[in-house]
């Protein structure tokens, strides 16, 4: 089956400029969830949504960070303004939830976002 | 959510078996026990998952204390192909049928040919 899908693969911008990247989640994965990871540091989330819906956005900076998932399929994450401290990889992963509580999530393999 | 600890780097040698310790002393009856890698430049990828009982699959073993506090992922023949970060995680609960993945800093195996 096809992967996680992630777009643009790298991006570098200027600090307060704004950015945005995709992900398509694997086919009928109605999980989908973003991550932050630092150079050195573990992915940190920063949100899950459940279909079009958000489960979890407590370690999201609201003030700059928004997030979508219009029709339950693919999602967006936007930066605006960008600051210098959010120069990390971001990934998108997904999960079929269909089949039971444990099963794996998937990871797209990022977008690295550099902030100058 | 309950916190991991693990060694920040361990060294194995190619057909070696490597054996990854994880100690999480505050885990709770419910949370299960996952383990993903990240090979560089790559997204994680799941190796597996336990709750009390040992558990084997295709890429690994996990090997499960009796009181639950610590656990250990058993690589049976290091390839050069499994120099990675392995992170170990206690799932978390997020409601209805989710979870989310906590990581920590993770271990990373260095493997010599």
């Amino acid at each position: 089956e096809a992967g996680v899908a992630q777009s643009p693969r790298y991006k570098i911008i200027e600090k307060r400029q704004s950015v945005a990247f995709w992900c398509n989640p694997i086919s009928g994965h109605a999980t989908l969830y973003w991550y932050q990871q630092i150079l050195g540091q573990g992915p940190k989330l920063l949100i899950q949504f459940q279909n079009n819906g958000v489960v979890d956005d407590s370690q999201l900076p609201k003030d700059r960070f928004s997030a979508e998932r219009l029709k339950g399929v693919d999602s967006t994450l936007k930066i605006q303004p960008a600051k210098l401290e959010d120069s990390a990889v971001y990934l998108c992963a997904s999960r079929n939830t269909g089949q039971g509580l444990n099963t794996e999530a998937f990871f797209g393999q990022g977008t690295r976002l550099t902030v100058v | 959510d309950a916190k991991t600890t693990q060694p920040n780097s361990m060294e194995s040698n190619e057909e070696e078996p490597v054996h990854l310790p994880c100690n999480h002393s505050t885990i709770s009856g419910t949370d299960y026990i996952h383990w993903y890698r990240q090979l560089p430049s790559q997204g994680p990828e799941y190796v597996i998952h336990g709750l009390t009982s040992n558990v084997n699959n295709r890429m690994a073993s996990l090997a499960i204390a009796e009181d639950r506090k610590s656990s250990t992922l058993i690589l049976h023949r290091a390839t050069l192909r499994d120099a990675a970060v392995y992170y170990c995680i206690l799932r978390g609960y997020s409601g209805g049928s989710n979870y989310k993945l906590t990581f920590g800093k993770g271990t990373l195996l260095t493997v010599n040919p």
